[in-house]
């Protein structure tokens, strides 16, 4: 199984800032996935983080929102800008090492804003 | 649009009993999941069904995938409290693997 650590684990952040959430990962991956969890719903995609390339964003959700990087293949980093309360979701990462394994999750990061 | 649906959505079930939570999916996929999320954590691999067919178990659950209906079943045997958690269906139907498409959630309540 893969090892992600997720950073930070919780914040609570003021509208109209901006908080990047950290994504490691044991091991090379070739995409790392970013979801979002708003209260009491199930996930959804955000964006596909691809190393040396742009991210693709899914339907709803928009780069200037959601910077995401991905410098290498162990790493990646989604930004919430310029937040609203309406962003207070759990995110979390995930990532797929090879064909026919399982899709692994981060601890997810909670966010609240205020 | 892939579209995955599960019934029921809230289970309230009593210590000793047996129930099914299914999860249908809108257009061909060949592999499913099965995630147990307790409240406030992250999610927690339970099962992936890769073929027609397929069935795995662990413990008092029980997992099977039929594509050609396009329907998963998890079941649950002889329910005990520490199975109460939300549990997650989701379909991996991207041309990519791994952007996955959850269902709604069920909320599993056991009672003693």
């Amino acid at each position: 199984s893969a090892v992600i650590s997720q950073k930070p684990s919780r914040d609570i952040c003021q509208r109209g800032t901006s908080l990047t959430i950290q994504c490691q990962v044991d091991s090379q991956v070739t995409m790392m996935f970013w979801y979002r969890q708003q209260p009491g719903q199930s996930l959804t995609l955000i964006a596909t983080a691809n190393q040396g390339s742009e991210a693709t964003y899914e339907s709803g959700f928009v780069i200037d929102k959601f910077p995401i990087s991905r410098p290498n293949l162990t790493f990646s980093t989604l930004t919430v800008s310029n937040m609203s309360p309406e962003d207070s979701s759990i995110y979390l990462c995930s990532v797929e090492r090879t064909v026919n394994t399982e899709a692994f999750f981060g601890q997810g990061t909670r966010l609240t804003v205020v | 649009e892939l579209k995955v649906e599960q019934n029921p959505l809230f289970l309230s079930m009593q210590e000793g009993k047996n129930y099914t939570i299914y999860c249908n999916y809108s257009t061909t996929s060949d592999r499913l999941y099965w995630y147990r999320q307790d409240p406030g954590k992250s999610l927690e691999s339970l099962f992936v069904l890769l073929s027609n067919g397929a069935v795995k178990q662990e413990g008092r659950l029980m997992a099977s995938l039929d594509t050609k209906a396009r329907l998963s079943t998890l079941h649950i045997t002889a329910a005990v409290h520490d199975l109460s958690a939300t549990y997650f269906c989701a379909v991996d139907g991207g041309t990519s693997y791994g952007k996955l498409t959850f269902g709604q959630g069920t909320i599993l309540t056991v009672h003693p």
